[in-house]
């Protein structure tokens, strides 16, 4: 069964630095991976997905992840965060083809200072 | 167009009693599926209906179930409900199958039991 971590349950970034959020995922085969965000009472968003092709994948929102399979990962990253950008951020992964159900990390909340 | 309706939107209810929470789509959406969210563990997967089948189910007890309509709205029951059962339950709908494609979120029910 695949599964997926994200290690760092909290992160506190200052407003323009930049952002990475980790992910690293259990599957045999390259799975789809997907970033949704959920902000502060509101419902889960998705920012961008990977099936296959190039690596790089761009979102929404400015955001950008790598899939890198000899690490099993899909990082997220941002150059510059905004204060809007506060939100709990869910990786997802799912086997290929999509029959599967998807399981999603337990979350990295971002907290973003002034 | 709408998006994804939960109702209701908060529930209180004592142990051992019943639920049924329902979701209505994203109109020509086919897929439904109910995640539970609680701190900490992020979105645990309950089931997945496509076209009125369960195509996935997670790892729940029985006292968890579900069905779909025709028209794709969805509703899910928990009997002999339990303190742990304490979560927000999160439906979300997609045009195919949620495992190959965007995952549009309700707000959830935020279901309390005492």
């Amino acid at each position: 069964a695949q599964s997926v971590t994200q290690p760092d349950i909290h992160i506190t970034v200052s407003e323009g630095a930049s952002l990475e959020l980790r992910c690293n995922y259990s599957y045999g085969a390259t799975p789809y991976l997907f970033w949704y965000v959920q902000s502060p009472g509101q419902g889960l968003q998705l920012l961008l997905k990977y099936f296959s092709g190039d690596t790089l994948v761009q979102g929404i929102k400015g955001f950008e992840a790598e899939f890198k399979r000899s690490q099993s990962s899909f990082n997220l990253r941002k150059p510059s965060v905004h204060w809007s950008d506060a939100a709990e951020y869910f990786c997802a992964v799912a086997p290929s083809g999509g029959y599967q159900k998807v399981t999603f990390g337990t979350g990295t909340k971002l907290q973003v200072i002034p | 167009k709408a998006g994804v309706t939960q109702t209701p939107r908060y529930l209180i209810k004592t142990r051992g009693q019943q639920v049924t929470l329902s979701c209505s789509p994203i109109s020509g959406h086919r897929s439904v599926s109910w995640y539970q969210q609680t701190p900490g563990q992020g979105l645990q997967f309950l089931f997945e209906y496509f076209s009125e089948t369960q195509r996935n189910k997670g790892n729940f007890p029985g006292r968890f179930s579900g069905r779909q309509f025709s028209n794709s709205r969805s509703e899910m029951n928990v009997s002999t409900l339990e303190l742990g059962d304490s979560a927000l339950y999160l439906c979300a709908s997609s045009l195919g199958l949620a495992g190959s494609d965007e995952q549009f979120f309700g707000p959830g029910t935020r279901l309390t039991v005492l």
